[in-house]
C-alpha cells in the first residue's frame, strides 16, 4: 500500500512561512502526491497536488524532490486558520488511484 | 452549490441495529467515496464508486454495504451495528480526472 511519513506535530508563528515535510519513498512513477488538511471537527479539505514539477495555487506551494521520494508543502504566511492536521498522501495508480491516508502532521499556529 | 451533504450529523445506535448514512453531491461528480475516521487516526476507505451502478470495496468494507443508483446519491448501509463501527464517517466526491476529492461534514456514529 502507498505509505507516507510525516512528523507528528509542528509549530509556527502567525505570518511566518511553514514548511511541512513528507517522505514517500515507495512512490511509483505514476502516483500523484496529494495534500489535504483537516480543521478541527470538519471534513478534510483539498490543498494541492502534483506529479513531478513544483506546483503553486492560492492556498500553498508544493515542492517535489527530483527523485520524488519526498515533498514539502509550503504555507507562505501562516494564519490562525491554518491550524489543522495536514495529510500527505500519494495515490495508488495501480489500484484505481485510491488514497491511503496516514496520521498527518498537526500544525499549531501561535499568534 | 451545497457541495457534499451528509445526514444525519450524529447518531447513537444499539448493538445489532441497522441504519443508512445518506450522502448527496450536487457537483455532477462521477466518483464518490465513503471513509471512516477513528479518533486520532487518518481516514480509511470503506467503499467507492466510479459512476452510477458501479461500486467497489476499499480497505475496510466488512460490515457495510453501498449502492449507487444515481450520480448524486451514495448511501452507506450498516447492518448489525457493532461497537467497532463507532467512528466518524465522511463521504467525498470527485471528478476522477484530477483525483481531487471534496468532503462532506461527516456523521458521528456511536454504537453502544
Amino acid at each position: 500500500d502507498a505509505k507516507t511519513t510525516q512528523p507528528n506535530s509542528m509549530e509556527s508563528n502567525e505570518e511566518e512561512p511553514v514548511h511541512l515535510p513528507c517522505n514517500h519513498s515507495t512512490i511509483s512513477g505514476t502516483d500523484y502526491i496529494h495534500w489535504y488538511r483537516q480543521l478541527p471537527s470538519q471534513g478534510p479539505e483539498y490543498v494541492i497536488h502534483g506529479l513531478t514539477s513544483n506546483v503553486n495555487n492560492r492556498m500553498a506551494s508544493l515542492a517535489i524532490a527530483e527523485d520524488r521520494k519526498s515533498s514539502t508543502l509550503i504555507l507562505h504566511r501562516a494564519t490562525l486558520r491554518d491550524a489543522a492536521v495536514y495529510y500527505c498522501i500519494h495515490d495508488n495508480a495501480g489500484n484505481n488511484r485510491k488514497l491511503i491516508w496516514g496520521l498527518g502532521t498537526s500544525l499549531a499556529v501561535n499568534p | 452549490n451545497a457541495g457534499v451533504t451528509q445526514t444525519p450529523k450524529f447518531r447513537i445506535l444499539k448493538i445489532g441495529q441497522s441504519m443508512t448514512l445518506q450522502c448527496t453531491q450536487d457537483m455532477n461528480h462521477n466518483y464518490m467515496y465513503w471513509y471512516r475516521q477513528d479518533p486520532g487516526m487518518g481516514l480509511k476507505l470503506i467503499y467507492y464508486s466510479v459512476g452510477a451502478g458501479i461500486t467497489d470495496k476499499g480497505e475496510v468494507p466488512n460490515g457495510y454495504n453501498v449502492s449507487r443508483s444515481t450520480t448524486e446519491d451514495f448511501p452507506l448501509r450498516l447492518e448489525l451495528a457493532a461497537p467497532s463501527q463507532t467512528s466518524v464517517y465522511f463521504c467525498a466526491s470527485g471528478t476522477g480526472t484530477t483525483y481531487e476529492q471534496y468532503f462532506g461534514p461527516g456523521t458521528r456514529l456511536t454504537v453502544t
